[in-house]
């Protein structure tokens, strides 16, 4: 059964950090390439950065670009997002999705406050 | 940028009657490898976003044949042909550019029993 678990979120202060994580099983993770996927409270889906099967290539969306760090391992399984800078506008539920959107996590929830 | 603009963005629908929602993008969809990438996604309440279709028209494994996608180039359309109620809450057209890769989400429709 393939299966995506998100971790990792919480409260943060403005300019601050957190690392995402999601674990993986039940497909062979180094075959495919993976997304992080935000939506904001009553909000649309909004797709945040891309990482190719291998981790070789890479791509962000222009509102995170400079801020946030996509990486894999792939012998754990496992997909990462770095968030740094953090802004009260990246408030929202974040998803990891794989291939073409084809499964989504549950999601974890960042909140960016004072 | 491709924008993609779903219509109507609230649906209020008879229990066992047909849906209709359209999406129109910015710009053609179809790829250099003659693929178009626009794809559906449904979100019930509380959970995360599931994908129903992929490339136009195919149906992603275990989505019921009362979902259809349809359309070309700027112009899509997904469609239930009988209402039920599990099918309550959003619905996302989504579509994908490469090189560099970028995912655009419609803004979603609300599909509600009337």
């Amino acid at each position: 059964q393939v299966q995506l678990v998100e971790s990792g979120g919480g409260l943060v202060k403005p300019g601050g950090s957190l690392r995402l994580s999601c674990a993986t099983s039940g497909f062979t993770f180094s075959d495919y390439y993976m997304s992080w996927i935000r939506q904001a409270p009553g909000k649309g889906l909004e797709w945040i950065s891309y990482i190719s099967s291998s981790g070789n290539t890479i791509y962000y969306a222009d509102s995170v670009k400079g801020r946030f760090t996509i990486s894999r391992d792939n012998a754990m399984n496992s997909l990462f997002l770095q968030m740094n800078s953090l802004r009260a506008e990246d408030t929202a539920v974040y998803y990891c999705a794989s291939s073409g959107m084809d499964v989504w996590g549950q999601g974890t929830t960042v909140t960016v406050s004072s | 940028d491709v924008v993609l603009t779903q219509t109507p963005l609230s649906s209020p629908v008879t229990l066992g009657q047909p849906a209709s929602i359209s999406c129109r993008s910015t710009q053609s969809l179809v790829h250099d490898d003659g693929n178009t990438y626009l794809s559906w996604l449904q979100q019930r309440p509380g959970q995360p976003p599931r994908l129903l279709i992929y490339k136009i028209s195919n149906r992603f494994s275990g989505v019921p044949d009362r979902f259809s996608g349809s359309g070309a180039g700027t112009d899509f359309t997904l469609k239930i042909s009988r209402v039920e109620a599990e099918d309550v809450g959003l619905y996302y057209c989504m579509q994908v550019t490469q090189f560099p890769v970028r995912y655009t989400f419609g803004q979603g429709t609300k599909l509600e029993i009337k």
